[in-house]
């Protein structure tokens, strides 16, 4: 079974600024078949990256995902009011699938 | 237009079995490379990948609670169902059921069915 470890926990940052989640699996992930969702408070989690890098439609171009193998990347280029929330990677190549703690990116 | 809707006990005894359904439109499991999953998120903590099912009948489960666990499904009815042994008060989350195509990750989720284990 892979294992996601995603860091920081929680990141504090203020509307406009850079946004760098990271995301790393116990194994390499096959096909990249890595995945990052946004989840706000009582509501279903938004996908937003497929494929380690490919945005999911209707996801603003200031989310890009990157990296390949164990390593993966999330950055949200500058910060929008409506994009403060939980995400989290999810691996979704060979069964068992499994998600990652979360991060949790805060107003400053 | 695609939508999963859960549906089950909101409330379940410890020891008892919770037998939940998901009943879905807007796609068929009998379509190859369909998919769907189920996922619970305890109030507060993360999303936890439970199990899926697919268009061949093809099932996988998490590998913590695959003791635990049967899905199914019935696609003249559009549905599929978990079922989870020896229900525990830590089992307490939100489920929810959700696509997930062939090559792809959850597309569309259900609303997602809070239940709750207490005596």
């Amino acid at each position: 079974e892979i294992v996601l470890t995603q860091s920081p926990g929680t990141l504090s940052l203020s509307p406009g600024e850079r946004a760098t989640l990271s995301c790393r699996a116990s194994q390499s992930v096959s096909s990249n078949y890595l995945a990052w969702y946004q989840q706000k408070p009582g509501q279903a989690p938004r996908l937003l990256i497929y494929g380690a890098s490919s945005r999911a439609t209707g996801i603003p171009d200031r989310f890009s995902g990157s990296g390949s193998g164990t390593d993966f990347t999330l950055t949200i280029s500058r910060l929008e009011p409506e994009d403060f929330a939980v995400f989290y990677c999810h691996h979704y190549g060979s069964s068992p699938w499994t998600f990652g703690p979360g991060t949790k990116v805060e107003i400053k | 237009q695609v939508t999963l809707k859960e549906s089950g006990p909101a409330l379940v005894k410890p020891t008892q079995t919770l037998t939940l359904t998901c009943t879905f439109s807007g796609f068929s499991l009998s379509t190859s490379g369909m998919r769907v999953s189920w996922i619970r998120q305890p109030p507060g903590k993360a999303l936890e990948w439970l199990a899926r099912i697919d268009w061949d009948y093809d099932k996988f489960y998490s590998t913590s609670l695959k003791t635990r666990l049967t899905i199914s499904k019935d696609t003249s009815k559009n549905q599929v169902v978990l079922t989870m042994t020896n229900m525990d008060p830590v089992d307490t989350a939100t489920y929810y059921c959700a696509r997930t195509p062939l090559g792809s990750p959850v597309d569309y989720w259900g609303q997602g069915t809070l239940v709750t284990v207490s005596s």
